[in-house]
């Protein structure tokens, strides 16, 4: 089973600021099999980035992703009210399971 | 507008068995493999199922093999999530999605094991 670690746990930051969020796996992933969600409570998550670095539809140019192998990053340029949220990324390779992280919750500072 | 909405949650007791429902509107369901994804309270999203457009394939989380079974209705526009032998561990909110990448979600269901 492929194991992904997020950090950090929690970002507290303010808004304006840049977010950058880490997603560890313990062997490589393919990277057309990396996808980033964006969950906030009482609603359903979204998809945010897939293929590693590819924006879904209607999703802002702020959000970006990047990485391959075991290392990826999901960067939000600058942070607006409503990107305020936990964050999740998540391997389906070839492999069942599919894992998801643990998750990083962007917060106000 | 792709629309997904899960039904069938609620209180079962420990042991006991419980169907979920997920129906598909505004895009051609027979075209796309589906998950199932749950969040316990307080934790982070657990995949735990997938079918294949076809139904051919079909993957299970450890956590819920030989307990949970996947199927699909493809003139019905319908996913469908059988649980048995339920744990108290299974109390979550249970998501369906689209396509291996689940790009679209439906708003869950929720289902408590508790006695």
């Amino acid at each position: 089973e492929i194991v992904l670690t997020q950090s950090p746990g929690t970002l507290s930051l303010s808004p304006g600021e840049r977010a950058t969020l880490s997603c560890r796996a313990s062997q490589s992933v393919s990277s057309s099999s990396l996808v980033w969600y964006q969950h906030k409570a009482g609603q359903a998550p979204r998809l945010l980035i897939y293929g590693a670095s590819s924006r879904a539809t209607g999703i802002p140019d702020r959000f970006s992703g990047s990485g391959s192998g075991t290392d990826f990053t999901l960067t939000i340029s600058r942070l607006e009210p409503e990107d305020f949220a936990v964050y999740y990324c998540q391997q389906y390779g070839s492999s069942p399971p599919w894992t998801f992280g643990q998750g990083t919750k962007v917060e106000i500072k | 507008e792709v629309q997904l909405v899960e039904s069938g949650g609620g209180l079962v007791q420990p042991g006991g068995s419980l169907r979920l429902s997920c129906g598909a509107s505004g895009f051609t369901f027979r075209s796309y493999g589906m998950n199932w994804v749950r969040q316990a309270p307080g934790k982070g999203l657990e995949w735990i199922s997938f079918i294949s457009s076809s139904s051919s394939t079909i993957y299970y989380a450890d956590s819920v093999k030989g307990r949970f079974t996947i199927s699909r209705d493809n003139a019905k526009n319908s996913l469908y999530l059988q649980m048995n032998s339920l744990r108290a561990e299974d109390t979550a909110v249970y998501y369906c999605a689209r396509a291996r990448d689940s790009d679209y979600w439906g708003q869950g269901t929720l289902v408590t094991v508790s006695s």
